[in-house]
């Protein structure tokens, strides 16, 4: 059975620290990474990683794939309050797409 | 663009009730999904469909879980009779993907928050 895990769970930083989340997977046929951002409303995208090594960024966001080691990390540095969300991973093959449980990240003054 | 649009945002019913939740997704997007997502949770996917056919409903509970989307843009989910379980957010999103769902982002709407009590 296909599985994203995503660690930690929860996370609380005060506003300026740097902040790096997990995104494992075991999936047959991987085609695909995405992390979006879910806030009170809709989650909304940030990354799509396809290729192994290669980093994608926007701001100061930064993701990263390793297929060898079946994990992806998201990277937020001088953190601020506006970035306290719910940080959802899923994973894309062909047929089928498989979310992380999430990671929930509280920024403090 | 115009997002994916759901209605209503919230629904609160009791046990043994129905309740029914619309979407509009994105202009041209072939792909719709709902998906239930239970606090503290990732998004469970319920049903997708590809125009207006059914491509994957393996985890709709079908007893109690129906879907529809006839003219292969909007669609409604229903549940009837609901159950305390059912109490979750029920996301709408829908992609450009026509039959490779790796690597269309999805598009989610701002769901239904439903409480069963």
């Amino acid at each position: 059975e296909d599985k994203v895990v995503q660690s930690p769970l929860s996370l609380v930083v005060h506003e300026g620290d740097t902040v790096t989340l997990n995104c494992s997977y075991e999936v047959t046929n991987f085609r695909s990474l995405l992390w979006y951002k879910q806030e009170k409303k809709a989650p909304t995208f940030l990354f799509m990683l396809t290729s192994s090594g290669i980093e994608k960024k926007s701001g100061r966001l930064s993701s990263i794939l390793d297929k060898k080691e079946l994990f992806s990390i998201l990277n937020i540095t001088a953190t601020q309050t506006g970035d306290s969300a719910v940080y959802l991973c899923y994973t894309g093959t062909a047929s089928k797409l498989t979310f992380g449980t999430g990671t929930r990240l509280q920024v403090t003054l | 663009e115009a997002g994916v649009a759901q209605s209503p945002r919230y629904k609160i019913i009791e046990k043994r009730q129905s309740v029914a939740f619309w979407c509009n997704p994105i202009s041209g997007h072939a792909t719709l999904y709902w998906y239930q997502q239970i606090l503290g949770q990732g998004p469970k996917l319920l049903i997708q469909f590809q125009n207006n056919g059914v491509v994957d409903d393996s985890q709709l509970p079908k007893d109690r879980f129906s879907a529809e989307r006839l003219k292969g843009v909007d669609s409604t989910l229903k549940i009837q009779p609901a159950k305390l379980e059912d109490s979750a957010v029920y996301l709408c999103a829908s992609s450009l993907a026509l039959g490779s769902s790796y690597n269309s982002p999805l598009h989610f709407g701002n769901g239904t928050r439903l409480t069963v009590t």
